[in-house]
């Protein structure tokens, strides 16, 4: 399976600041997402990150508030922008893996934000 | 949209004991994963499921995928303090492309 690293592994930030989480993959994917995850919560997509093209967003997510790169087949960002309080989570990303007739999806080992 | 509704929620068992799991929908998934979260971590895929009624297993886990593709068990045998964490069910099905539906979780006590 792929290995995925994430930058920041956590951070503390002020409101109204903006932080912007790293998410590397070691080898070609063609999918990558973003996914939050709340306090106590199940996991939540923001937005599939597509490689040359803008990402495709969820219900309840918008690109001004959450910026995605996707420069190509192995590394993405997401931006968190003008954070408040309520975007304390963990941001996770992950990558699709598909063969013949199965598909499966890994995760990076989480970007732990608390906005004071 | 597609919700996945897993059970229980938490549980509190001896160690030693079995633990079963398990998560129902009112749609159809190509495919089911169950994944494994530690604190501070993310989650760690711990089976996939690919074909209706297929039963998996993984050391002293057990997976199936129910005949209708809208539910998925998860048993653990012989629970060891390690077992500790939240599990989550997730439903992989074809939306344009293949978006991944997860479960609620159900939190893993395992009391020495």
């Amino acid at each position: 399976s792929a290995v995925i690293s994430q930058k920041p592994s956590r951070d503390i930030c002020q409101r109204g600041t903006s932080l912007t989480i790293q998410c590397q993959v070691d080898s070609q994917v063609t999918m990558m997402f973003w996914y939050r995850q709340q306090p106590g919560q199940s996991l939540t997509l923001i937005a599939t990150a597509n490689q040359g093209s803008e990402a495709t967003y969820e219900s309840g997510f918008v690109i001004d508030k959450f910026p995605i790169s996707r420069p190509n087949l192995t590394f993405s960002t997401l931006t968190v922008s003008n954070m408040s309080p309520e975007d304390s989570s963990i941001y996770l990303c992950s990558v699709e893996e598909s063969g013949t007739g199965v598909e499966t999806q890994y995760f990076g080992p989480g970007t732990r934000l608390l906005v004071l | 949209g597609q919700q996945l509704n897993q059970s229980p929620q938490s549980m509190f068992i001896q160690e030693g004991e079995d633990v079963s799991m398990n998560c129902t929908s009112s749609s159809i998934f190509n495919t089911w994963l169950w994944y494994k979260q530690d604190p501070g971590e993310g989650p760690v895929l711990l089976i996939a499921l690919y074909k209706a009624g297929e039963l998996t297993s993984n050391g002293r886990l057990t997976a199936q995928f129910g005949i209708t593709r809208k539910d998925s068990f998860l048993n653990i045998s012989a629970s060891i303090p390690s077992d500790v964490g939240i599990y989550f069910c997730a439903g992989l099905a074809w939306a344009g492309s293949y978006q991944l539906t997860f479960g609620k979780g159900t939190k893993l006590s395992v009391i020495p």
